[in-house]
Parts: C-alpha cells; structure tokens; sequence
C-alpha cells in the first residue's frame, strides 16, 4: 500500500530564512504524482506545488521549490526568502494515475518567527 | 477561491442522528472526492464520484454514503453519527478522472455532541 511520511511535525523558520519540510513515500508505482499543500488557519487547502513523477527536473514556484529524489521516494519542498504568511500546515500528497484519489501526509506545522 | 462550494460551513449535532454534506464542483469538473481531516491529523480519502459513478472508496465507514447527482453536485450523508465523526470534510473536484491538480472547497466542520 501506498503511503506518504512527514516526520517533522513542526518547524520553525526565522522571517526571510530558508527551510525545507521532509516527506518521503512508498510506493511500486512507476507512474504517479506528489503535491505540497498549505493549509492556514482558514483550513483552506491550498496546492503549494506538483511534481510529475515522469519529470526530472524538479518543478519550482516563485520562492518554493522540491527536491525529487526518484530512488530514494524522497519529496522534500524548500521555502526561500520565508513570510510570515508562510505560517502553516504543510501537507505532502501522492497521486497516481490508477486510483486519483491522494494520499496524504499527517503534516508539519511550520511557524515564521518574525 | 477555487470554485468549488460546500454547505453548510459548519454543523452542530448530537449523536445517533444524520446529516447531509453538500458540495458543488467547479464549473466543468465531473470528478468529486471527499476527505474526511479529524483534528490535526491528515485528509482521509472517503470516496470518489466521476460524472454520477462511483469510481474509488478509501476507508468510509458503512454509516457514510454519498451520490453525485446529474448536475454533478455530491452529498455526503453521515448517519448514526458518533463522537469520533466530528472532523472537517472536504470536498475536491478535477477537471476529469485523472491525476489533475485537486481543487478543494472550504470544508464543513462537523461537530457531533
């Protein structure tokens, strides 16, 4: 069975720092997907950045970025130049072609010292 | 925004009673799924419809049930509700049945007393 592992619970990073949020996954799926989504306060979830398994180039968005580490089932996300509206749960998320469906991390709360 | 609705935002019951979850895809998407997020815990897939069919179930329990109407909007119904079933439900949409980027709505939070 497929499953996704955040094994920071929470992290804190100091206004304008860069941090870097852990997820791993297991799978024996060759084709598949993996999402970071925020999630405020608010509870609104919120897609951060995707990644297509098949790519290996890893997919950035303004300051956020991964690290796709294929062999190692490695998904880590950076954040550069960290706001305090960064101040979330972050949750890594695996999809694959064959069930849709996600499969999601338990999250890691990341807090933003100003 | 991301164009998908949910009602009602929040839902106070008690126990041993039913309710109905409603959500309405964005406009175009004829994938729905819904997640079930007990506190601080992760989003539990529930169930996937795809233009009215069922199409995937995760762990939903046999007192949940839901449809996808023909107007593609879903109801989730959750009966003989339990104190553990207080969770934030949400409901996704995609564009087809694919691995295309999930939208979600805003949630309705579940309190069960």
């Amino acid at each position: 069975a497929q499953t996704v592992t955040q094994s920071q619970p929470e992290m804190s990073v100091q206004e304008a720092e860069t941090v870097t949020l852990s997820c791993t996954y297991d799978t024996s799926e060759s084709d598949y997907y993996l999402f970071w989504y925020k999630q405020p306060p608010s509870r609104q979830m919120i897609l951060v950045i995707r990644q297509e398994a098949y790519k290996q180039q890893n997919a950035t968005e303004n300051r956020f970025s991964v690290n796709f580490q294929k062999a190692a089932k490695s998904f880590s996300l950076k954040i550069s130049d960290s706001q305090l509206g960064d101040a979330a749960m972050y949750f890594c998320a695996y999809s694959t072609s064959g069930t849709y469906k996600y499969i999601f991390g338990t999250g890691t709360r990341l807090k933003v010292l100003a | 925004d991301s164009g998908v609705t949910q009602t009602p935002k929040h839902l106070i019951t008690a126990t041993g009673q039913r309710v109905t979850l409603r959500c309405s895809p964005r406009s175009g998407d004829l994938s729905v799924y819904w997640y079930q997020q007990s506190l601080d815990q992760g989003l539990q897939f529930l169930i996937q419809y795809y233009n009215g069919e069922e199409r995937a179930k995760g762990n939903i329990l046999e007192r949940f049930s839901a449809q996808q109407f023909p107007d593609l909007h879903s109801e989730l119904n959750l009966s003989s509700l339990e104190l553990g079933d207080s969770a934030l439900y949400f409901c996704a949409s995609s564009v087809q049945q694919g691995v295309n980027e999930q939208f979600f709505g805003p949630g309705t939070r579940l309190t069960v007393l």
